[in-house]
């Protein structure tokens, strides 16, 4: 079993805000980061596929970056809405295990009006 | 959206029983995927397609088994539901190996 974690578990913040939170993975054996969004009622939307150490990937006002090399991504948005309340899931990729994705728990997103 | 359908979408069912869960496709994606998604864990894989008739088990496979006689469809089968196998199942899709995956609408599974 691969430890992917997400940090924090839960947050809250006010519309506007920007946030960012975190998924840590071991970084031997790395192929590919992935991330999702998760609304609530409806099913997992692809936001990013990340590769590269050092990678960056921006989709409107929500961004991403990679390091594999220390085991980690960070995920940013930027002027937080309340249509942005959602879980945010990463999930790691491995290099022996193409395709097969071991996934964290979420990160919760709550953005109050 | 891709063009992902799962059937039944509700189902209660007894223990001991067989079911038969179904993702169908009309994105002619190779790539397809069962998940089960249970309070406290992340979405966990079942079962994987890699092809036609060419599957691999995923991270929780027992009790579970699967089959892809065609492209556009993934079956999941319990052959003996137990209370353990209550949760909500996700089928998802990938043109490539390495690609964002396209999920279906889920379906929650009851074993009373």
């Amino acid at each position: 079993i691969l430890n992917v974690e997400q940090s924090p578990q839960s947050l809250h913040v006010q519309e506007g805000d920007s946030t960012n939170f975190t998924c840590s993975f071991p970084s031997s054996n790395f192929y590919a980061l992935h991330w999702y969004r998760w609304e609530t009622a409806k099913s997992p939307e692809a936001l990013f596929v990340m590769t590269l150490n050092g990678d960056e990937k921006k989709k409107g006002r929500i961004s991403a970056t990679l390091n594999t090399k220390e085991g980690y991504s960070y995920l940013y948005i930027k002027g937080s809405q309340p249509e942005d309340s959602a879980t945010y899931l990463c999930a790691r990729d491995r290099g022996s295990t193409l395709g097969r994705l071991y996934f964290g728990r979420g990160t919760q997103l709550t953005v109050w009006p | 959206d891709a063009g992902i359908t799962q059937s039944p979408r509700h189902k209660v069912t007894e223990t001991g029983t067989p079911v038969t869960l179904r993702c169908h496709q009309t994105e002619n994606h190779r790539y397809m995927y069962w998940y089960r998604q249970d309070p406290g864990h992340g979405l966990r894989l079942i079962h994987y397609s890699y092809g036609v008739k060419d599957t691999d088990k995923g991270e929780v496979s027992d009790g579970y088994s699967v089959s892809r006689s065609k492209t556009e469809d993934f079956l999941l089968t319990l052959e003996s539901a137990t209370s353990s196998q209550t949760s909500v199942y996700f089928c998802a899709i990938s043109e490539y190996r390495v690609d964002e995956q396209y999920f279906g609408p889920g379906t929650r599974l009851t074993v009373t």
